[in-house]
């Protein structure tokens, strides 16, 4: 069975905090992603990295950065959090399929509130 | 860019009817993935589509993907409470290493 396992379930830090979000992965999969998901907007990319030091900007990367230095480990930094940065995150990692096609799985989630 | 749009967004279902969640998006692609959300949980895997023509079923749901029209439905059959749920489709855009776009989900409410 995949796990994918992320540091917090709950968070709750003030505005301009520096917040890591942890995110392991036992698959030994090579690409890792960071979602944020909102209501009424689904999940948005907001990095992914296909292999070690490698990471590439999704859709909504600003106020964001990650880190890889380990496989099995894909960390998400909000340098400066910010309320708008209020969401659910979730990590995810995918296994290929073959015919270019991957499988993602998800890890559980971190609610995050910056008051 | 790829747009993901499903409709509708909510659907409140009488118990014992039929459904039909529609996925439409707006670049070629023949990989379509449908996952399931329970409320305050992740995101579970359902269905993966890699052709055109596919067809899937689990129990009461059944999916399928038209890559010609660029649709791909779900079909929920005899609807049942345990079924509530937000559901989303996702596509992975050619030579995506994997990235998907996600709709922005349908909740699903079964009521008797």
């Amino acid at each position: 069975d995949v796990k994918v396992t992320q540091s917090s379930r709950y968070l709750v830090k003030r505005t301009g905090e520096k917040v890591f979000l942890e995110c392991v992965q036992d698959m030994d999969h090579e690409n890792m992603f960071w979602y944020r998901q909102d209501p009424g907007l689904g999940l948005r990319l907001i990095y992914f990295s296909y292999d070690v030091k490698m990471k590439e900007k999704g859709d909504i990367p600003e106020g964001y950065s990650v880190s890889r230095e380990k496989k099995e480990r894909f960390s998400l930094i909000l340098e400066s959090a910010s309320t708008n940065q209020t969401s659910m995150y979730l990590c995810a990692s995918s296994s290929y399929l073959g015919h270019a096609a991957y499988e993602q799985y998800f890890g559980p989630g971190t609610r995050l509130t910056v008051t | 860019e790829l747009k993901v749009e499903q409709n509708p967004l909510f659907l409140s279902m009488q118990e014992g009817k039929n459904y039909t969640i529609y996925c439409n998006y707006s670049t070629t692609s023949d990989r379509l993935y449908w996952y399931r959300q329970d409320p305050g949980k992740s995101l579970e895997s359902l269905f993966v589509l890699l052709s055109n023509g596919a067809v899937k079923q689990e129990g009461r749901l059944m999916a399928s993907l038209d890559t010609k029209a660029r649709l791909s439905t779900l079909h929920i059959t005899a609807a049942v409470h345990d079924l509530s749920a937000t559901y989303f489709c996702a596509v992975a855009p050619t030579d995506s290493w994997g990235k998907l776009q996600f709709g922005a989900g349908t909740q699903v409410v079964v009521t008797p």
